[in-house]
């Protein structure tokens, strides 16, 4: 039973296309993110939702949207893509948003990641 | 803006030695890190965490070292095994909400 599940895991499309990945997460989780690693393997923060309310929203071109229909849910749509999109994108949940409320209801903080799509422009 | 770094981009090790990976942060205000591993093909996984009130946390194989007087963070592994290969990041979070990743080191188990 898969925790955090993203789809599609690969996705290989031409430059100016729109397209979407989906992330659900069955953990009863508060709180889902989007992060982007490129190829040298570094992780940004792109986007984070607490109970389907943007909290984070990083310096992001906004052809990307997040859209979070409940709480278990966080989607990205991505308009006119640039071959510069392509990288592996990682939908990720936490129990709370904020260390010190998970500290306050003993909760460990850390991230549950889904297993990643890969997103290849050509 | 605040960054997280890592001494080294790679490290190989001998399987059975101890492996340390060693992490830089910047934001002195910083109170809780976590480390994780990536595997090949896989999203990073929870390995063991500390907050700044601490210096020092085991976990099972993992122990984790933070020295706040140079802003150090260290993840020790002993007895590596050829299943601890893979990326290691350190994350440090600054009174919550969001979450920064190191650059990332690879860590290569010899046979």
């Amino acid at each position: 039973d898969t925790a955090v599940s993203q789809t599609p895991k690969y996705l290989v499309t031409q430059m100016g296309n729109d397209k979407s990945i989906k992330c659900e997460q069955n953990l009863g989780h508060d709180t889902m993110y989007w992060y982007k690693q490129d190829s040298k393997k570094f992780l940004k923060i792109m986007f984070s939702y607490n109970n389907k309310e943007l909290i984070i929203n990083e310096t992001v071109p906004n052809r990307f949207s997040p859209k979070s229909p409940d709480k278990a849910h966080l989607n990205l749509h991505i308009n006119s893509l640039e071959l510069g999109d392509s990288a592996v994108y990682f939908c990720a949940s936490s129990q709370a948003p904020l260390v010190s409320l998970s500290v306050r209801r003993g909760l460990r903080y850390g991230y549950t990641f889904g297993s990643g799509t890969r997103l290849t422009v050509v | 803006g605040e960054s997280v770094g890592l001494h080294l981009p790679t490290l190989s090790v001998q399987e059975g030695d101890n492996s340390i990976i060693n992490c830089a942060y910047s934001n002195s205000a910083s109170d809780y890190f976590i480390w994780y591993k990536q595997e090949s093909g896989k999203g990073p996984q929870f390995i063991i965490d500390i907050r700044s009130n601490m210096d020092k946390r085991q976990g099972q194989r993992v122990t984790v070292l933070l020295n706040k007087t140079v802003k150090h963070l260290s993840l020790q592994i002993a007895a590596t095994q050829p299943g601890d290969s893979a990326v290691y990041f350190c994350a440090e979070t600054t009174g919550g909400f969001k979450t920064i990743f190191g650059a990332g080191t690879r860590l290569f188990v010899k046979a």
